[in-house]
């Protein structure tokens, strides 16, 4: 129940088009659910997150979709770019104080020029 | 401002060393995370601190040890390390509370450990 499970592994997606990245929980006591990228030789970094009072939340070319009865949320990068290139990790944790965050197991998102 | 150091950025091991690795944060965040991230399993909490002098098992906690003694600093340690041990460990660390519309954790740049 603690799970976030995430799909496609890997995605390879043509310069411009778009890319989708998606992912289910089971707890619903979530209440937070970050994206996290993560460039070769670096860290994860918080990208764009949404809460579930929102079925919508974008950041220029990155949109998050959620859909609460369904509990999935996604990933959509317009416009993609070879610059975007990269892990890509959904997540979700719950509760007002600090808590673990729950990794999905990631995306490998490659843009080809 | 660095964020999250971590050290060393890469080590090799013999099987049944020991070593440890830091963790350094210059933010005045409350709570520090030890992950590790293996290929295709995403990343897995080790262990966890909510403060200074306090500590917590993660998902994957058997085979390390972490301490807290400072704010600032949480340390990683391998007793007798294995071949299983190898991957990539990355320190991350947030507030305590999650008042910000974009909260989340910091990660260090990680930390590339193989044991042979």
């Amino acid at each position: 129940q603690q799970q976030v499970k995430q799909s496609p592994q890997s995605l390879i997606v043509q310069k411009g088009g778009i890319s989708i990245i998606n992912c289910a929980y089971e707890n619903t006591a979530f209440d937070y659910f970050p994206w996290y990228q993560q460039f070769p030789g670096k860290g994860p970094a918080l990208l764009i997150a949404i809460r579930p009072d929102v079925s919508e939340k974008k950041e220029g070319r990155f949109t998050i979709s959620f859909n609460k009865s369904a509990k999935q949320f996604s990933l959509h990068i317009m416009d993609s770019q070879p610059g975007d290139s990269a892990t890509y990790f959904c997540a979700a944790s719950m509760g007002s104080s600090a808590s673990k965050i729950i990794f999905g197991s990631g995306t490998r998102l490659s843009i080809r020029p | 401002n660095a964020g999250v150091t971590q050290t060393p950025k890469f080590r090799v091991l013999k099987t049944g060393q020991s070593m440890t690795l830091l963790c350094a944060q210059d933010m005045n965040h409350e709570y520090m995370y030890w992950y590790r991230q293996d290929p295709g399993m995403g990343l897995r909490l080790i262990h966890y601190s909510v403060g200074e002098g306090t500590t917590a098992k993660g998902e994957v906690p058997d085979g390390y040890n972490v301490s807290r003694l400072k704010k600032q600093n949480f340390l990683l340690g391998l007793e007798s390390a294995a071949p299983s041990q190898t991957s990539v460990y990355f320190c991350a660390s947030s507030y305590g509370y999650r008042a910000q519309a974009n909260y989340g954790y910091t990660f260090g740049s990680g930390t590339r450990l193989t044991v042979v």
